[in-house]
């Protein structure tokens, strides 16, 4: 199947720092990458759907400055947490997804957590 | 927008049971259905998928239905196995803008008992 690989996969930072986190389609073409959050046993969050070379379209309530997504390839998407706090602390997983193909591919998620 | 609710939240079973995991969604327009499974701290992982033009679909001790009409969709495990217990989530998929927007239900924990 379809292999999404994702870097970091761990990120403690302190308050005020700005993270980066990739994610890769390994070996298909990625048309659209989704990033998700994912609080303790709870469901995946939607954040934001990224076309290759076009903006992201956010979901309702995500801040697109704080949460900055670039989808400047068919296979890499990063999603940088600016000026990240603790309260930004949480499991980030993206997703891809090929032309034509219904079904996302997940990656193995970053857990972030911000001192 | 698209709702997906799902039941139980937890569901315990003796191994060798079955178990059935319901969801529900409300938008009409939603034609792909896949269910996830997550096993603690990793990625969900795709187990099935049911396309609304399909009532349902089998593999091997996993099993989809899908009405439509009453806009509901199953999850079916038969002959459960330790290593099926994990959190499991059902999604509705909906056209929008170009691409296939995904709502994700709430999760279900399955525990097999051995």
């Amino acid at each position: 199947g379809a292999v999404v690989s994702q870097h970091p996969s761990w990120v403690i930072c302190k308050s005020g720092t700005s993270v980066k986190i990739e994610c890769r389609s390994l070996d298909f073409q990625a048309t659209t990458m989704f990033w998700y959050r994912q609080f303790p046993k709870q469901s995946l969050m939607l954040m934001a759907t990224s076309n290759e070379g076009s903006k992201a379209t956010y979901e309702q309530g995500v801040e697109k400055d704080k949460f900055l997504i670039n989808h400047a390839s068919l296979t890499l998407s990063t999603l940088t947490v600016t000026s990240a706090h603790p309260e930004d602390s949480s499991f980030y997983i993206c997703s891809a997804r090929g032309a034509g193909i219904e079904t996302q591919y997940f990656g193995p998620g970053t857990r972030l957590l911000v001192l | 927008g698209e709702n997906v609710e799902q039941h139980p939240s937890t569901l315990s079973v003796q191994e060798g049971d079955s178990a059935v995991i319901k969801c529900t969604y409300s938008d009409s327009a939603s034609n792909y259905f896949p269910w996830y499974k997550q096993e603690l701290g990793k990625r969900p992982q795709l187990i099935i998928d049911i396309r609304s033009n399909v009532g349902e679909k089998k593999d091997q001790r996993i099993a989809v239905t899908l009405n439509k009409t009453a806009k509901h969709f199953s999850l079916h495990i038969t002959e459960t196995q330790p290593e099926d217990s994990a959190v499991y989530f059902c999604a509705a998929s909906i056209p929008s803008g170009g691409y296939q927007k995904v709502t994700f239900g709430t999760g279900t924990k399955l525990q097999v008992i051995p």
